[in-house]
């Protein structure tokens, strides 16, 4: 089975500056996505950026972009520019292309922004 | 389109009591799940669906049933509520998935639900 790991519950950035929220997987896989997925106070989820694992380009999203190194199966998101509104809770996923749409989360990152 | 809909937002129930969580989508999507969030682990997949009338298992299925008798429904049934369901519920939906494609789920706004 797939595991996600977020190693930071608790980040904590100023406004204007860079932050980056680190993602560890395991997988025996080589067919896959990954995503970043933003949950406010409201508690909505929103989609913040996806990865296919077969694209070496890293995916990129306005202020949001990622570090994708696979064979360390890492996958880092990078808030540039941070703002008031970047803060909320940040959640990794792993989606298999070989067991349909089911995500696997990462247990996520708070993230806080400073004025 | 409303997206994806779920009722109520917030319940409080005795253990013991049953319930069910209604979850809608209108945008025509195969696909439909329930998760649950629970604090540090993320949201885990209890049950989802890829059509009316298939429902499978996801990874804490123990205490829900489900049923897909319309593309757009997908309800989630706590038969005997306990304790330890107590958590924030959301239902997803999308597309079906083939090999290689991306799409996107989409999350219904979530019920929170305290078992006492």
């Amino acid at each position: 089975a797939q595991t996600v790991t977020q190693s930071q519950p608790e980040m904590s950035v100023q406004e204007a500056e860079t932050v980056t929220l680190s993602c560890t997987y395991d997988t025996s896989e080589s067919d896959y996505y990954l995503f970043w997925y933003k949950q406010p106070p409201s508690r909505q989820m929103i989609l913040v950026i996806r990865q296919e694992a077969y694209k070496q380009q890293n995916a990129t999203e306005n202020r949001f972009s990622v570090n994708f190194q696979k064979a360390a199966k890492s996958f880092s998101l990078k808030i540039s520019d941070s703002q008031l509104g970047d803060a909320a809770m940040y959640f990794c996923a792993y989606r298999s292309n070989n067991a349909g749409n089911m995500l696997t989360f990462g247990g996520g990152t708070r993230l806080m922004v400073k004025p | 389109n409303a997206g994806v809909t779920q009722t109520p937002k917030f319940q409080v129930l005795k253990t013991g009591q049953s319930m069910t969580l209604q979850c809608a989508q209108d945008m025509n999507h195969e696909y439909m799940s329930w998760y649950r969030q629970d604090p540090g682990m993320g949201l885990r997949l209890i049950h989802y669906s890829v059509g009316a009338g298939i429902t499978d298992q996801g990874e804490v299925p123990n205490g829900y049933n489900v049923s897909r008798s319309t593309t757009e429904d997908f309800p989630l049934r706590l038969l005997s509520a306990a304790p330890s369901q107590t958590s924030v519920y959301f239902c997803a939906s999308s597309y079906s998935v083939g090999s290689g494609s991306s799409y996107e789920q989409y999350f219904g706004p979530g019920t929170r639900l305290t078992v006492t």
